[in-house]
């Protein structure tokens, strides 16, 4: 079985230019999270799918972000324009139900440098 | 404000010996608790959770102890072996925060044969 696959696994644009990362996740898991770790620092939640809605977008830093699910399969996740203190990892994760009852699969995440 | 926090960046520990990694946490709405393991250039890999409602959990080499009072909660493993080296991330969640996992700032484990 496919794990969580995420693309581009690295990107180095320039500030001020798009960016979109995409993530597969597991076949049949309706859940579907983004998180992004900066500079070494925690792991930040970034927003939750459930099929092709968003759950919960509460981490998103600001508009410049744009996620999006159609049909409830692969998910984008688009920088627009990027700026230097985006640069970080983002990871793409998914599972079948609830966190308590259900793991959540990590993908290798996309690296990202804005220079 | 870090809900969530590993306070020791680093641990060095021998072949063989326990490696205690601690994690706090000052959100007492977090009802379940995660450790994922790390490699670099890898995505996080779940290792073991607890629930709120429980003390302890064990599985294998890998047991997770729980202390609500203290809000405090630690990683055990034992023995500890070389292929454990990695960085170890607490997380949890809250029943009323729906799936989103607060991590911790992460501590790198090494392990020397």
């Amino acid at each position: 079985e496919a794990g969580v696959t995420q693309f581009p696994s690295h990107s180095v644009i320039e500030k001020g230019q798009t960016v979109t990362l995409r993530c597969d996740p597991i076949s049949g898991h309706d859940n579907l999270y983004w998180y992004r770790r900066v500079m070494g620092k925690e792991i930040k939640f970034l927003l939750h799918f459930v099929k092709e809605s968003k759950q919960d977008e509460s981490g998103m830093p600001n508009n410049r972000f744009l996620a999006e699910r159609t049909g409830g399969t692969y998910s984008t996740l688009k920088v627009q324009p990027a700026e230097l203190e985006d640069s970080g990892v983002y990871f793409c994760a998914s599972s079948q139900g609830r966190v308590s009852g259900n793991t959540i699969y990590f993908g290798e995440g996309s690296w990202l440098t804005v220079v | 404000d870090q809900q969530v926090k590993q306070n020791s960046p680093s641990l060095s520990v021998q072949e063989g010996r326990i490696s205690i990694l601690n994690c706090d946490y000052t959100n007492s709405m977090f009802d379940y608790f995660l450790w994922y393991k790390k490699y670099p250039a890898e995505g996080p890999t779940f290792l073991i959770s607890i629930s709120s409602i429980k003390d302890k959990n064990e599985d294998g080499r890998f047991t997770v102890f729980l202390n609500k009072s203290a809000k405090h909660l630690s990683l055990h493993i034992v023995p500890s072996q070389p292929g454990d080296s990695a960085v170890y991330f607490c997380a949890a969640s809250a029943r009323n925060a729906g799936n989103m996992l607060t991590f911790g700032g992460g501590t790198r484990l090494m392990v020397k044969p």
